[in-house]
């Protein structure tokens, strides 16, 4: 298995443009998570996706940002428009079962976003 | 709301030390706990995922404990290796996975 693929792996972007983050998770995996990391924050759960529907984005910072699973292997984060504290770099995760319980989850690579 | 605490922030060692990285959290109704390393730039490399029902995991050199009771979990890393230096990072899963901020470990040749 490819593990969990994030595309881009790098993004540049001028403030107040939109910004469209993908995920593929593992195969099977049926919940799926957005994450953001900041040096001032760590690890920030934004928001819990099970059998592709949103089930918990009370993480999401603001309007500006918004996230869809149109089916089980595909996922983006959007943010529109983009500021500069947006700038951080977000991971998707997937697991098996509801929330990690049992399997615990598996990390993309990440985006490192910056915002200029 | 479930904290977790990672005790020390940054520990530096000479190559071939045991060592031992510390885990806390503050509500003991968890599902399981993970350990995760991060290299610079990298993503997130699990390592060793606990439940709620064990005491403790081994892969390779590294050990992991949990005692829920007490709200604590230990990584110890046997005959540590330059290799070794990243940041490791504690995680528990209660309704969501709450991360500690990381131990950034080095170790020196």
């Amino acid at each position: 298995d490819a593990g969990v693929i994030q595309s881009p792996r790098h993004e540049v972007t001028e403030m107040g443009q939109e910004v469209t983050l993908r995920c593929k998770p593992i195969s099977g995996h049926n919940s799926l998570f957005w994450y953001r990391q900041t040096m001032m924050r760590g690890l920030e759960l934004l928001i819990y996706f099970n059998n592709n529907v949103p089930i918990d984005d009370s993480g999401m910072p603001e309007d500006r940002f918004s996230a869809k699973m149109p089916n089980a292997s595909f996922s983006t984060l959007k943010i529109q428009p983009s500021e500069p504290r947006d700038s951080a770099v977000y991971f998707c995760a997937s697991s098996l079962g509801a929330r990690g319980h049992q399997y615990g989850y598996t990390f993309g690579s990440g985006t490192r976003l910056t915002v200029v | 709301k479930q904290e977790v605490t990672q005790i020390p922030a940054a520990l530096s060692v000479p190559e071939g030390e045991n060592l031992v990285l510390n885990c806390s959290f503050t509500d003991s109704a968890i599902y399981n706990l993970q350990w995760f390393r991060q290299d610079p730039g990298k993503g997130l490399t699990s390592l060793l995922l606990i439940q709620s029902s064990q005491r403790e995991q081994t892969s390779g050199r590294l050990n992991a404990s949990l005692d829920k009771s007490s709200g604590r979990s230990t990584l110890y890393i046997a005959a540590s290796q330059p290799g070794d230096s990243a940041t490791y990072l504690c995680a528990v899963t209660d309704n969501d996975m709450r991360f500690g901020a990381g131990t950034r470990l080095t170790v020196k040749p």
